[in-house]
């Protein structure tokens, strides 16, 4: 059972190139979420997919785009990268509403 | 808005040490919390997960509490070992919210010394 699986796991990347970070799940949950981790500030909520076919911004939406393209995939685009992207990127989901999250392994992202 | 707090961010102790981790939060209106833990450059892990309804939590060495009315949750683990070394987060999920958005603490960095 692989869970929740990220790719890829590491990207460099020069200030406004854009690209797709991919996430799906396999554990037939409905919801979906993107959030960064910046050093000492813990993980923030960029988007989410309360179900196949919604998303909402959350906390940090601003320079992403999202697509939940089926029940277990949910992708974050990065269409013009900027060096305040330069984080690391988890992807979670849950079965539905206010349940136990499990996350991805993470992508490490350096904008130069 | 939520906010939650780990205090220390770092802490050290020797091996068989208790290990006591501390998480605060500001609203008490919250369906659970759930801790996890993070390896260096790893994704997290969950450890456990309160319902509000609970006091605590038990799993292996690890007992988790929680005291809504004090807007408090503390992580113990039993006889600590090198192996436990990691981060620590503790996140919420709110009453308010129904669609299960976790409000995270900057975590607690934990080292313990053979």
């Amino acid at each position: 059972n692989a869970g929740v699986t990220q790719t890829p796991k590491f990207q460099v990347l020069k200030t406004g190139q854009s690209m797709t970070l991919q996430c799906a799940q396999d554990m037939n949950h409905n919801s979906m979420y993107w959030y960064r981790q910046d050093p000492g500030m813990g993980l923030r909520l960029i988007y989410y997919s309360a179900s196949e076919g919604t998303t909402d911004k959350g906390e940090v939406p601003n320079g992403y785009n999202v697509s939940r393209l089926n029940k277990r995939e949910f992708s974050l685009r990065l269409e013009s990268a900027a060096p305040s992207q330069t984080s690391v990127y988890f992807c979670a989901s849950l079965v539905r509403g206010p349940t136990e999250a499990f996350f991805g392994q993470g992508t490490r992202l350096t904008v130069v | 808005k939520q906010e939650v707090t780990q205090i220390p961010a770092a802490l050290s102790v020797p091996e068989g040490e208790n290990l006591v981790l501390n998480c605060s939060f500001t609203d008490s209106a919250i369906y659970n919390l759930q801790w996890f833990r993070q390896d260096p450059g790893k994704g997290l892990t969950s450890l456990l997960l309160i319902q509000s309804s609970q006091r605590e939590q038990t799993s292996g060495r690890l007992n988790a509490s929680l005291d809504k009315s004090s807007g408090r949750s503390t992580l113990y683990i039993a006889a600590s070992q090198p192996g436990d070394s990691a981060t620590y987060l503790c996140a919420s999920q709110s009453t308010t919210d129904s669609w299960g958005k976790l409000q995270f603490g900057a975590g607690t960095q934990v080292v313990v010394t053979p």
